[in-house]
């Protein structure tokens, strides 16, 4: 099975702020990777996906880059709406499975 | 408005079963895989199982695996999973999601709570 891991685990920043989280592959995924944004009690929101596409109605502040088996979000001007727990996935891996990182949560440094 | 809706999901005893479902609207069910997506009380996200838009491909999390059943009715506009011998560990809310652009999963139901316990 392909394994996923993010980092940091948790991130602190302010409103403003230039925000990174990078996601890693156990092995090489191509560009099937996707992120989502989940606020508490909330399902998750689809932001990125092939790894740079951004969804239609996500803000262009967020981006997505990497390939293999390194990824990144970027988030180039934190707004207040962003803090929230983010995951990455990687799919398209058929028959192993849709695996997704365990998270990266942004709070208010 | 394109919407999943989960039901089904309470309370059930550890070796019991339970069917959820996922009813669909606003978009034509029939030419989307759809997935089952878990997430435990305070984790992270899990993905449970995937069947293609005409129900002939189904694939199972290897925690799951031999213990669910997926399936979709396309002229219902409705997705199910039946879950067989439930233990403490599939407590979680549950959730359908839609897939495109080969299964990145771009729309997500509110979820259903199932709880696992004596």
């Amino acid at each position: 099975d392909i394994q996923m891991t993010q980092s940091p685990s948790t991130l602190s920043a302010s409103v403003g702020d230039r925000v990174t989280i990078t996601c890693r592959a156990s092995q090489s995924i191509s560009s099937w990777l996707a992120w989502y944004q989940q606020k508490p009690g909330k399902a998750p929101k689809l932001l990125i996906y092939k790894a740079s596409s951004l969804e239609s109605g996500v803000p262009s502040r967020f981006s997505g880059s990497g390939s293999g088996t390194e990824f990144t979000l970027t988030i180039s001007s934190l707004q207040p709406d962003d803090f929230a727990t983010y995951y990455c996935q990687q799919y398209n891996s058929y028959p192993r499975g849709f695996t997704f990182g365990p998270g990266t949560k942004v709070d208010i440094k | 408005e394109v919407q999943l809706v989960e039901s089904g999901g309470g309370l059930v005893q550890p070796g019991g079963s339970l069917r959820l479902s996922c009813a669909a609207s606003g978009f034509t069910f029939s030419s989307y895989e759809m997935n089952w997506v878990r997430q435990a009380p305070g984790k992270g996200l899990e993905w449970v199982s995937y069947i293609s838009s005409s129900g002939s491909t189904i694939y199972y999390a290897d925690s799951v695996k031999g213990r669910f059943t997926i399936s979709r009715d396309n002229a219902k506009n409705s997705l199910y999973l039946q879950m067989n011998s439930l233990r403490a560990e599939d407590t979680a809310v549950y959730y359908c999601a839609r897939g495109v652009a080969a299964n990145a999963f771009d729309i997500w139901g509110q979820g259903t709570m199932v709880t696992v316990s004596s």
